[in-house]
This record gives C-alpha cells, structure tokens and sequence, in this order.
C-alpha cells in the first residue's frame, strides 16, 4: 500500500510569498495529482504529472520519481489561493483509485 | 453545467437508518470512482466503475456499503443501518479511460456531507 506524506501540514504566509508544499510516497507510481480543496469540500484537480515539471499560472509541479517526491509552488500568493492542497497518487494497481495525502492547510494573510 | 453532479449535497439521518447518494458523472466518462472523507484527512477510496461493471470493491468499508451503476451512467452509494463513524463526506469522481492508459486526470463532485445522529 502506498504511504502518502505531505509537508507542512498547516502553512500561513503573507500575499505575495513563494509558498512550497511537499509530498512523499512509498511505491512507485504511475502518475501523482495535485488537487485543491476549498472549504465545502469542492475538490479541484491542479495538475497530473509522471516526470517531470508543469506550470500553470503561478502555479508550478515538479516531480522526482527517483526520489518518489514531489513539490508544488505558488508564486506571487494572493489570500484566494487558501485553501488545503492535497496530493494523491495512482500506483497503477488493481484497485486504480487514488491513494490521498492528508492535505496542507495553507492560508494566505493580505 | 457539465461537470460532475452529486445529490444530496447534504444528509442528516438517525443512526440505523439506510441513506442513498446519487453521482452523476461528466457525460462521456466511462469511468467512475466513490470515496471517503473524515474531517481533518484526506480522501479514502472506497470503489470504483468501468462503464457497468464494478471492478473493485474490496475497499468498501463494510457489508453495509455498497454501490451500483446500473446503466453505466451515473452510480448510487448506499450505506445500511448507517452509525455514527460514517458521518463524513462522500465524494464522487469521473475519468475518461482511453485505450488502457493509466494516470487519468479524476473530476470530482461536491460531495454529500452525512452526520448520523
């Protein structure tokens, strides 16, 4: 079973701050999901990734599949990025379901 | 809106009672996934579909859980004689699946907020 960690759990940080959450997992994978979770519970996909780097926005996922770790930064916070960023990986197995971090709670102060 | 629906958006029952959650998935999504959410963690998966055919269940968390979808298109969750440790959030989930690639982006719904009194 694979073993998601993220770190930090919880991050406040003032507007405009690069922010960087990280996550760590147990198996290889075949692909690792940064997801955004609003309060309500609305859960929204960021970024799907297997090697490699992606950007969108100020938003920026990299991955290391050697190291099984991988970052996600925001450039230029602003208070609407609070939110909990959650990663979460597909190893590809049987069951094919996603295997969930906890979250990072971050919050954004102006 | 074309993205994934679920219904109810929110659930209070008496504990012992039976519930059912509705999802209804992005249109041409033949693939369709269930999970679990307590406060303060992550999503759990709990099942997941390929068109109609239920391709694990193993995950969900009792006999008291399970899940249909009957016509391929959208799924029903149900809980049985429901307890308090199953108030949570109840997310669905579409993808398209296309020629047995893996690493297929999920779209998630809403969700159904349950509290089992």
């Amino acid at each position: 079973k694979n073993e998601v960690e993220q770190s930090p759990q919880n991050l406040t940080a003032q507007e405009g701050e690069f922010i960087t959450i990280n996550c760590s997992y147990s198996v290889g994978i075949s692909a690792l999901h940064w997801l955004q979770q609003h309060p309500g519970g609305g859960i929204v996909s960021l970024f799907m990734l297997s090697s490699g780097k992606k950007k969108h926005g100020r938003l920026i996922a990299t991955i290391n599949i050697q190291e099984k770790h991988s970052s996600l930064h925001i450039t230029a916070s602003h208070p609407r990025d609070s939110a909990v960023y959650i990663c979460a990986v597909d190893s590809g197995g049987g069951a094919d379901g996603l295997t969930f971090g906890k979250g990072t709670h971050l919050i954004i102060q102006p | 809106d074309t993205g994934v629906s679920q219904d109810p958006r929110h659930k209070i029952t008496k504990r012992g009672q039976n519930v059912t959650f509705r999802c209804d998935p992005i249109s041409e999504h033949n693939r369709l996934y269930w999970y679990r959410q307590t406060l303060g963690q992550g999503p759990e998966f709990l099942t997941y579909f390929q068109n109609e055919a239920q391709l694990e269940k193993s995950r969900l968390l009792s006999d008291r859980f399970s899940a249909e979808r009957p016509k391929g298109s959208f799924s029903t969750l149900e809980i049985q004689r429901t307890e308090q440790g199953d108030s949570a959030m109840y997310l669905c989930a579409s993808s398209l699946l296309r020629d047995g690639r893996r690493g297929k982006t999920q779209y998630f719904g809403p969700g159904t907020r349950l509290l089992v009194l």
